[in-house]
Formats: C-alpha cells, structure tokens, sequence
C-alpha cells in the first residue's frame, strides 16, 4: 500500500515557541491531506483538510491561526503549532487519501510535549 | 457534517469468545466505513473495510456488516486472542465527502487469557 511520512516523530519544546510538522506521501499525489489530532485515551479528532495550493478549512473550534496549514505541493502539507503551550500537548497525525484506490494512509504520528 | 457514534466504550470477553462492535453514521453520502486497530503510542492500523455497495465482508476472524439503511455497522471478531486486545475505531467517510474521515469514539477490547 501507499506510504505516508511525518516528521519529527517526537519533539519537545518550550511553551511559546512554534512547531512545525510534516506530512509527506511518498508514493502518491495528494491534493488534499487531513490533519487529526489525538489526546490520551480519546479518538482522532479532524482539525482541518489541508487543500495543495488553496487555504485549508478547519473543523469548528480549531484556531486557523494558531496551527497554520500550508499545502505548498502535491506531496507535503505542514502543520505549526504557533506559540505552543502546554495545553497543545498531543499526538498529532496526518492522512491523505490515495484516490486511485480510494483508501486513506495514515501517517506515523507526531508526540508533541510542551513544557 | 458527519458524525460517528460508537458502542461499547469497553469491551472485555474471555480468549476464544467473539467481540462485536457497533457503530452508526448520519451522513447517508459517506461511502467508505474503514475500521482502524490501534495499539499504544502508535498509529491506527487499517485491518478492515467496506464500500457501501457491499453488505458484508469478511477477513479471516475478522467480519464487518453494513446496514446502510439504518446507518450501521458493525466489526465482528471471532476466535478472539489475547493480541487482538487494542482499541479498535470505527470511521466513516470516502470520496462522496471528499475523503473526509470521521472517527468513532474508540472501543477498548480486552481478551482475557
């Protein structure tokens, strides 16, 4: 099956600096990528679609300007996490759907802890 | 916008008895409902699918139904195992709503040896 990367997989930072996170599809084209994110113990809640050369749109209740989403090409989408606090602490995962075969890749995931 | 419930929160059986978990959708356009395994501090794992235009499909011990009338379906596990202990996520989406995938709440099944 297709492959999705994120990088880093793990990152530590201090409250108030930026973070930024990214998803590649390494063996496909992917106009449109989603970003989740996942607390201890909860589900993968979407927080936006990442849209190749447009804005993303957010879900209700995700500050589009505290995590910035820029979908410069048809393989990476970026997710910073702006001025992190320690609330922000999650795992953070990408997906993007391969259309061809109709079937969403998921990323590996990033632990984000902010201290 | 879609929204999946699912059911049991927790869900504990003795190795060898089946487990079944239910979810509903109420967006009658999504057309893919993928069930992920996840295990912990890893990714969800894809271990079954099924299109709207089938009712049911089934991979080895593991069966999922899908009553699209009612907007339900369901993940059977049969002959369970002590490593099919994980928490197991329903989503719904496809290409109708442009890929968007929306997850259950998650169940977490236990087997006990």
């Amino acid at each position: 099956g297709a492959v999705v990367s994120q990088h880093p997989s793990r990152v530590i930072c201090k409250s108030g600096t930026s973070v930024k996170i990214e998803c590649r599809s390494l063996d496909f084209q992917a106009t449109t990528m989603f970003w989740y994110r996942q607390f201890p113990k909860q589900s993968l809640m979407l927080m936006a679609t990442s849209n190749e050369g447009s804005k993303a749109t957010y879900e209700q209740g995700v500050e589009k300007d505290k995590f910035l989403i820029n979908h410069a090409s048809l393989t990476l989408s970026t997710l910073t996490v702006t001025s992190a606090h320690p609330e922000d602490s999650s795992f953070y995962i990408c997906s993007a759907p391969d259309r061809a075969e109709e079937t969403q890749y998921f990323g590996p995931g990033t632990r984000l802890l902010v201290l | 916008g879609e929204n999946v419930e699912q059911h049991p929160s927790t869900l504990s059986v003795q190795e060898g008895d089946s487990a079944v978990i239910k979810c509903t959708y109420s967006d009658s356009a999504s057309n893919y409902f993928p069930w992920y395994k996840q295990e912990l501090g890893k990714r969800p794992q894809l271990i079954i699918d099924i299109r709207s235009n089938v009712g049911e499909k089934k991979d080895q011990r593991i069966a999922v139904t899908l009553n699209k009338t009612a907007k339900h379906f369901s993940l059977h596990i049969t002959e369970t195992q002590p490593e099919d202990s994980a928490v197991y996520f329903c989503a719904a989406g496809g290409s109708a709503g442009g890929f968007k995938t929306i997850f259950g709440a998650g169940t977490r099944l236990f087997v006990k040896a």
